[in-house]
């Protein structure tokens, strides 16, 4: 079985400041991990995702999350927040391999608001 | 290209009725997932379709069902709808060994 634990429901910042958002994973093979941003009234998009290559992984608009074993975490992190940023964000996981990336389980959501 | 795309967008309907959602997944994803999203939750996996099987089911009742067709697009039925079953429903789609891509969902709404 596997779940995801995302600590903090929301999440603000102001323009500039860095952005953390943490996420937590159980999983009792090796896992697949992901963060997807979702905007209102949109369905999800892919920001980065961690296959078992490096353990720091970069992904789009200037995100990116380090995986840690030890800690099974895998927190986002972006230095410099922008206002479009603001959205909410989903980290996800999936088994290995093959067909298993359809078959993810979300944690619950983090809220972004940035503020001027 | 085009992305996935699902229709309707917003549907409407009363307790006990039956729906039908519909996916078209990017050209050459074989494989075909869909997922509630309740409002304030993230979502939850349903089903998983590659090359008109089924791969995987979540843990939702019988009265949910899916196929996939030979040209890899997919419906959802849902039958004897409940209030509870309002939501946002996803489709994401797939190639082999790679990533999803969502669609925007269909919102549905039950009276």
């Amino acid at each position: 079985a596997q779940s995801v634990t995302q600590l903090g429901s929301h999440v603000s910042v102001s323009e500039g400041a860095l952005v953390l958002l943490r996420c937590n994973y159980s999983s009792s093979v090796p896992p697949y991990l992901f963060w997807y941003v979702q905007y209102p009234n949109q369905g999800l998009q892919l920001l980065l995702k961690y296959t078992s290559a490096a353990t720091l992984v970069k992904g789009i608009n200037g995100f990116e999350a380090e995986f840690k074993k030890s800690e099974t975490s895998f927190h986002l992190t972006k230095p410099s927040a922008h206002m479009s940023d603001a959205a909410e964000y989903f980290c996800a996981v999936s088994q290995a391999g093959g067909t298993s990336y359809g078959k993810l389980t979300f944690g619950q959501g983090t809220i972004l608001t940035v503020h001027p | 290209d085009a992305g996935v795309t699902q229709s309707p967008t917003h549907l409407i309907k009363t307790r006990g009725q039956q729906v039908t959602l519909r996916c078209s997944p990017i050209s050459g994803h074989k494989s075909v997932s869909w997922y509630q999203q309740v409002l304030g939750q993230g979502p939850q996996f349903i089903f998983q379709y590659y090359e008109k099987e089924e791969r995987g089911r979540g843990n939702f009742p019988d009265r949910f069902s899916a196929r996939q067709f030979p040209n890899y697009s997919s419906e959802l039925n849902v039958n004897a709808l409940l209030l509870g079953d309002s939501a946002l429903y996803l489709c994401a789609s797939s190639p082999q060994d790679q990533p999803q891509h969502f669609g925007d969902g269909t919102r549905l709404s039950i009276l």
